[in-house]
């Protein structure tokens, strides 16, 4: 299975402070109908998981144009542009080029 | 307005067989693209993915669980449902139905234990 590493574990951010998250694939992700199915999750505590961003860069509809993802091959960045307090919670990143689908370890965000 | 929603025992006994159910609306399995997928989440640790089922009635499965999963769907195509035989401890999680990635279930709670 592909494994998803995640970095760091646990973020300590101010509102307003800028943050990324890295996530990091032990096989590329870019499929052979050249998309790359890498996405990514935010779990508000007690929530199910949302869809933010997918195929590495689409920002799911309703989501706030602070979050970006970037990368490609194995390597993924999601970024917070100016975190804000319901940002708050744990990020996944999750892959649907190899079955069986894989999701990262996560982030916790947090307040400093 | 995309809604699912899972429902399950609560609590069931080691060795015995998990049932799950995954109620729906606002969409059709059988539309063309549709898939639903059953995720779980033991508490405080990261997602797993354990199976799917489309529009066209093909079935995915996670090859570590596979022997002990059976995903079905109803002939309304508004329920999804999943079974895991032989249970234990390990098994105790919350799981998730999901419409691709984009819209979740609130999750039901099972736990496992004599």
């Amino acid at each position: 299975d592909v494994v998803l590493t995640q970095t760091p574990p646990t973020l300590s951010a101010t509102i307003g402070q800028s943050v990324s998250i890295s996530c990091r694939s032990s096989q590329s992700l870019l499929h052979s109908n050249g998309n790359t199915y890498l996405h990514w999750l935010l779990q508000r505590p007690g929530q199910s998981p949302q869809l933010l961003i997918y195929l590495v860069s689409r920002l799911e509809s309703g989501v706030p144009n602070r979050f970006s993802g970037s990368g490609s091959g194995t390597d993924f960045t999601l970024k917070i542009s100016g975190v804000e307090a319901e940002d708050l919670g744990v990020y996944y990143c999750v892959q649907g080029t190899h079955a069986p689908w894989t999701f990262g370890g996560g982030t916790k965000l947090e307040l400093k | 307005q995309v809604t699912l929603k899972e429902s399950g025992p609560g609590m069931l006994q080691p060795s015995k067989t998990l049932s799950l159910t995954c109620s729906f609306s606002g969409f059709s399995l059988s539309t063309s693209g549709m898939v639903v997928s059953w995720i779980r989440q033991p508490s405080g640790k990261s997602l797993e993915w354990l199976a799917a089922i489309d529009w066209d009635g093909d079935k995915y499965y996670n090859p570590s669980l596979k022997s002990r999963l059976t995903v079905s769907k109803d002939t309304s195509n508004t329920q999804v449902f999943l079974k895991i035989t032989s249970v234990d401890i390990a098994d105790t999680a919350t799981y998730y139905c999901a419409r691709t990635l984009n819209y979740w279930g609130q999750g039901v709670m099972v736990t496992v234990s004599s």
